[in-house]
Parts: structure tokens; C-alpha cells; sequence
């Protein structure tokens, strides 16, 4: 298993732009999130799903849209980037139902807004 | 709703000393905690995890945690530090209820390991 995987591993874009960074997972994982890392604030929720055709916003949304048409992907969008989401982020995947609750994160995306 | 709180956003130990890293934090459901550890410009890996039974856990790479619920407390500890042990450690709090999904994550605790 590939586990889940990121695509691109680094980005710059231009204030204004717009792009989307990739996620999938191949652990048939019916929940899976996105987090953006910042210096010395930790990981934040951006949005989650949990399952196919189900999102949901977490701590910080604003300017980021997901959706979720199969199990395997989360793609998340940024309509319209700015240089506050300049940032690390990471997209999660777990299982419903297993006792732990262990969340298996993808490599990250470093993402640069000019 | 909870919450996560590392003391100490760096911490220095030379090697071959103990390490120690603390967290603290408040939910108002029992939890389930996790430790992870991210190496420079990798992603994250999990150390350890506490869900229920043992409150002493050992994790990955001679790393322990206990869980006091008295306290509120999850510590990382390690009785001897190495070279290869510098890196960033986040604690990470979930409900342990089975509808739950959010993690909260604390700050982090960057760690230097002195030669």
C-alpha cells in the first residue's frame, strides 16, 4: 500500500491564483482531513469528510473549498490564494469504528503565496 | 471541546540525558492521546498512543508516555537522548467516541539534542 500521497510536494503561486492540492489514499479509509501546519501554532483542521459526497469545515475554513466523490481522493481548492496560506499542508486518513482512532498522514505540500 | 498544551516550544537536553516532554490537556470526554514526531521537512509519524488499559505506553524508538488522569497530563519521556532524536513532537488529543474524528493538535515542542 502506498498509503496516502500528496501531490505536489511544492508549490508558488501568485496572490490570486488559484490551485488544487491532491490526496489520495488506497487504505479504503472512509474519513480522511486536511491541516495546515504553521510555525509554532501546530496542525489546524481545515475541512474533513467522512465518506463519499460528505464535507464538513473544521477550525480554519475560509478560502479553501473540498469535495469528496470517492472514497480515495480529497482534493482541496484554493480559489483564490492569498499570503496567509502560505503554510505545510497535510491531508489524514483513518478508519470509522476502529478503537484508536489513529490518523495516517500523507508528506505535505509546501505551499508559497507571493 | 478540548484542547492541547505543550509546555516549552523548545527544549535542549545533551545527550545521553533524559528527555522530557510535557502535555497537558482538557476535554470533556474521556480521550484518547497520541504523541507524533516530524523530522525535518518530512511528514508526521506516530511515537505512540493511549486509548484505554495501561497508562504507561511505549512507543517507537525507546520513547514512553504516561497517561495520569489525575493530572491531565500525557509526558513524553525518553532516559537517554540521541543525536537522532532532534526533531519537532506534536501531542494530539480525540475524543473516544466512535463518532468522533477531530484531532487537536498542540503547538509543538521542538527538540535539540547538544553532542
Amino acid at each position: 500500500n502506498a498509503g496516502v500521497t500528496q501531490t505536489p510536494k511544492f508549490q508558488v503561486l501568485k496572490t490570486g491564483q488559484s490551485m488544487t492540492l491532491q490526496c489520495a489514499q488506497d487504505m479504503n479509509h472512509e474519513y480522511m482531513s486536511w491541516y495546515r501546519q504553521d510555525p509554532g501554532m501546530g496542525l489546524r483542521l481545515i475541512h474533513y469528510s467522512v465518506g463519499a459526497g460528505i464535507t464538513d469545515q473544521g477550525e480554519v475554513p475560509n478560502g479553501y473549498n473540498v469535495s469528496r466523490s470517492t472514497t480515495e481522493d480529497f482534493p482541496l481548492r484554493l480559489l483564490s490564494a492569498a499570503p496567509s496560506q502560505t503554510s505545510v499542508y497535510f491531508c489524514a486518513s483513518r478508519q470509522p469504528g476502529l478503537a484508536d482512532h489513529e490518523q495516517f498522514f500523507g508528506p505535505g505540500t509546501r505551499l508559497t503565496v507571493l | 471541546a478540548q484542547s492541547v498544551t505543550q509546555l516549552g516550544s523548545h527544549v535542549s537536553v545533551s545527550e545521553g540525558a533524559l528527555v522530557l516532554l510535557r502535555c497537558n490537556y482538557s476535554s470533556s470526554v474521556p480521550p484518547y492521546l497520541f504523541w507524533y514526531v516530524q523530522y525535518p521537512n518530512q511528514g508526521l509519524q506516530l511515537l505512540l498512543k493511549y486509548t484505554t488499559g495501561a497508562t504507561l505506553v511505549k512507543g517507537i524508538n525507546g520513547f514512553e508516555a504516561e497517561f495520569k488522569k489525575s493530572e491531565t497530563s500525557f509526558h513524553l519521556t525518553k532516559p537517554s537522548a540521541h543525536m537522532s532524536d532532534a526533531a519537532e513532537y506534536f501531542c494530539a488529543v480525540s475524543p473516544s467516541g466512535a463518532g468522533s474524528y477531530q484531532l487537536t493538535f498542540g503547538k509543538g515542542t521542538k527538540l535539540s539534542v547538544i553532542p
